[in-house]
């Protein structure tokens, strides 16, 4: 079975722009997180989605937004980008809800100057 | 909420054993993960502790106490390519997939 998939891996920006990320989870799972890495803050939660509907949101500014798909991939999108979003997104996928394992995908390295 | 606490980092040699313990304070949770994560890279699962006690999975364990907030991930015969972060993370029972991730240990293998 194919793991979680995300696209693009790496990605440079410049202050201002907006960018698109996308994730296709497991087949069969359709709980989708997303999750941004930094070297200062670690691993902190951006927002849940399952069966279209957002229903966890961490504390992102509201320039950070998602969606998702009747076919459970995800994406999610950043606005006016700022230098302190240059972070490691990553996406993770579970069967539905609370007590089974979530599984990572490699993740979209986003640089921003 | 939830207070997530592992040394920040641990050194050990080749052949050696490890364990990297973690605490935390939770109001409820459906379980705890361990994640590996080498540098770059998505962190990969390792485990998922639901009960209390251990489990074995090769050269990794873990071990869960609920009633002492309590967890520990055992590495044994240690190799080279066991450096990384290792990230203990709590899911709560009521954050739909917001898993709570402590700021993970820096496991360093010499030879």
């Amino acid at each position: 079975k194919a793991g979680v998939t995300q696209t693009p891996r790496y990605l440079i920006k410049t202050r201002g722009q907006q960018v698109t990320l996308s994730c296709s989870p497991i087949s069969g799972h359709r709980s989708v997180s997303w999750y941004q890495q930094t070297p200062g803050q670690g691993l902190q939660f951006l927002f849940e989605y399952f069966s279209e509907t957002q229903r966890n949101k961490g504390n992102f500014p509201g320039r950070f937004s998602g969606r998702q798909f009747s076919n459970s991939r995800s994406e999610m999108n950043v606005s006016t980008l700022e230098l302190g979003d240059s972070a490691l997104y990553l996406c993770a996928s579970r069967r539905d809800r609370g007590g089974e394992t979530q599984y990572f995908g490699p993740g979209t390295r986003l640089l921003v100057l | 909420g939830q207070n997530i606490d592992q040394p920040t980092e641990m050194t050990a040699t080749e052949g050696a054993i490890v364990q990297i313990n973690c605490t935390y304070q939770t109001s409820g949770f459906n379980g705890l993960f361990w994640y590996q994560q080498h540098a770059g890279e998505a962190p990969t699962f390792l485990s998922y502790n639901v009960l209390d006690g251990l489990e074995e999975k090769g050269r990794f364990s873990s071990f869960l106490s609920r009633s002492k907030g309590y967890s520990y991930l055992l590495l044994k015969e240690l190799q080279m390519k066991d450096s990384a972060s290792y990230l203990c993370a709590v899911d709560p029972t009521d954050s739909w997939g917001k898993l709570q991730f402590g700021a993970g240990t820096q496991v360093v293998v010499t030879p």
